[in-house]
């Protein structure tokens, strides 16, 4: 079965960089979550979309931001990257049950 | 608010001892769903089960078990006959009614879990 296909696997950029993450949801998906974990620590919820509006905010710096696409996809679009930044970035997507999670992007800022 | 709290930091079993994670939640919702995830060191995070809180039997899926109970608010889950594979980081989490969307789900902090051989 198709699952959540997140890409980059792997970015590392540099302090004051913008990178772009991007996510793929199940097929017939129309909710997509970003969550942010840091090293060690839980996966903390940023930004949530339901038929491309966004629909629930959490911790997210003023610095990132996102949208849905009008094929369901969704980008986080990062900029002026921190070192504190570097985390593993989950999407998820969910139709009318649970979440399912994609495999993550991890980026690093050096 | 929500809350998940996970109490237990790491955990250390050897092989083939029973383990149980312990799970506590806060809600002011009557309905709401709760979750386990696994992440193992490779990053990913693998759903392992849902419940809904009005249903309060506990489940067993071969070597796992959840023990639901709502009048202590936990959602524990056992580890039978513990296996290598099965070191990695456990995650509770929670979420208000999933038939509203754009309901977001509050993770614990994760307990960890080495099994060693």
């Amino acid at each position: 079965a198709a699952g959540v296909i997140q890409s980059p696997r792997h970015l590392i950029k540099e302090k004051r960089e913008t990178a772009t993450l991007k996510c793929y949801p199940i097929p017939r998906h129309d909710t997509v979550y970003w969550y942010q974990q840091g090293p060690g620590q839980d996966p903390q919820f940023l930004i949530s979309f339901y038929e491309k509006m966004q629909s629930d905010k959490g911790s997210i710096p003023d610095r990132f931001s996102a949208q849905q696409f009008s094929d369901y996809h969704s980008e986080l679009n990062m900029s002026s990257l921190e070192l504190g930044d570097s985390a593993l970035y989950f999407c998820a997507s969910r139709g009318t049950g649970e979440l399912f999670f994609g495999e993550g992007s991890r980026l690093t800022v050096l | 608010a929500q809350k998940v709290t996970q109490a237990q930091t790491e955990i250390s079993v050897v092989e083939k001892e029973d383990v149980t994670l312990d799970c506590v939640y806060e809600t002011r919702d009557t309905t709401y769903y709760l979750f386990w995830y696994k992440q193992p060191p490779s990053g990913e995070l693998v759903f392992l089960i849902r419940r809904n809180s009005f249903d309060e039997q506990n489940e067993i899926s071969g070597r796992y078990s959840w023990n639901f109970q709502k009048s202590t608010s936990s959602f524990n889950f056992t580890i039978t006959a513990s296996q290598v594979v099965d070191s990695a980081v456990y995650f509770c989490a929670l979420s208000e009614s999933l038939m509203e969307y754009g309901n977001k789900l509050v993770f614990g902090a994760g307990t960890i879990l080495r099994v060693k051989s």
